[in-house]
């Protein structure tokens, strides 16, 4: 089976703009969980879904939103970025949410 | 949220057994995780233990559960360089969402 797949790897934005990153998760996988990381703060969960309704919020602000297809495929949107928003963003694949999950590569946003 | 905390660096020579430490608060928690990751690249799941268990082995890898104390860790057995990488313990939480602790950077010395 194919990993978790992350796209784009790398990613550079200006401040005030928005981004969209994709998640496509294990076949079979339902849920799907984003996760920011950076030196500061850490790992930090952001959301997670599972068909397609989020189930799940961290503590980050609106800008920070995401959506979950029929296909299980997983995006996530920040909108207005700021340069804290320089991060890298993983995501996780769980066959259900009760299961381990599985990251991918992630994807490396900059903002400058 | 609830705190899950680990050493910030251990370095240990080739050959010698890794240890590394893991405390974590959320008594509530079901399953502990551990997971490695390597520069530039996202989380390797490795082993886990559900928190009805003491002990689990799976190759060069133990981990170990003191639930009372709510203590985790992982005991890398014949450590080699390629083993070089941070090391995550997670617990997750009721809401089923993982809460990870700070990283381990496991340096091993030839």
């Amino acid at each position: 089976k194919a990993g978790v797949t992350q796209t784009p790897r790398y990613l550079i934005k200006t401040r005030g703009q928005q981004v969209t990153l994709s998640c496509s998760p294990i076949s079979g996988h339902r849920s799907v969980s984003w996760y920011q990381q950076t030196p500061g703060q850490g790992l930090q969960f952001l959301f997670e879904y599972f068909s397609e309704t989020q189930r799940n919020k961290g503590n980050f602000p609106g800008r920070f939103s995401g959506r979950q297809f029929s296909n299980s495929r997983s995006e996530m949107n920040v909108s207005t970025l700021e340069l804290g928003d320089s991060a890298l963003y993983l995501c996780a694949s769980r066959e259900t949410m009760n299961t381990e999950a599985f990251f991918g590569q992630g994807t490396r946003l900059t903002v400058v | 949220g609830e705190d899950v905390e680990q050493s910030l660096f251990l370095s240990v020579r080739e050959g010698d057994s890794s240890v590394i430490n893991c405390t974590y608060t959320d008594s509530s928690s079901t399953y502990l995780y551990w997971y490695k990751q390597e520069p530039g690249a996202g989380l390797q799941l490795l082993t886990y233990i559900f928190s009805n268990m003491d002990m689990k082995q799976d190759q060069r890898l133990t981990v170990l559960l003191n639930k009372k104390d709510k203590h985790l860790s992982l005991r890398i057995a014949d450590t080699q360089t390629g083993d070089s990488a941070i090391y995550f313990c997670a617990e997750r939480e009721a809401g089923n969402m993982l809460t990870f602790g700070g990283g381990t950077r496991l340096m091993v010395k030839p």
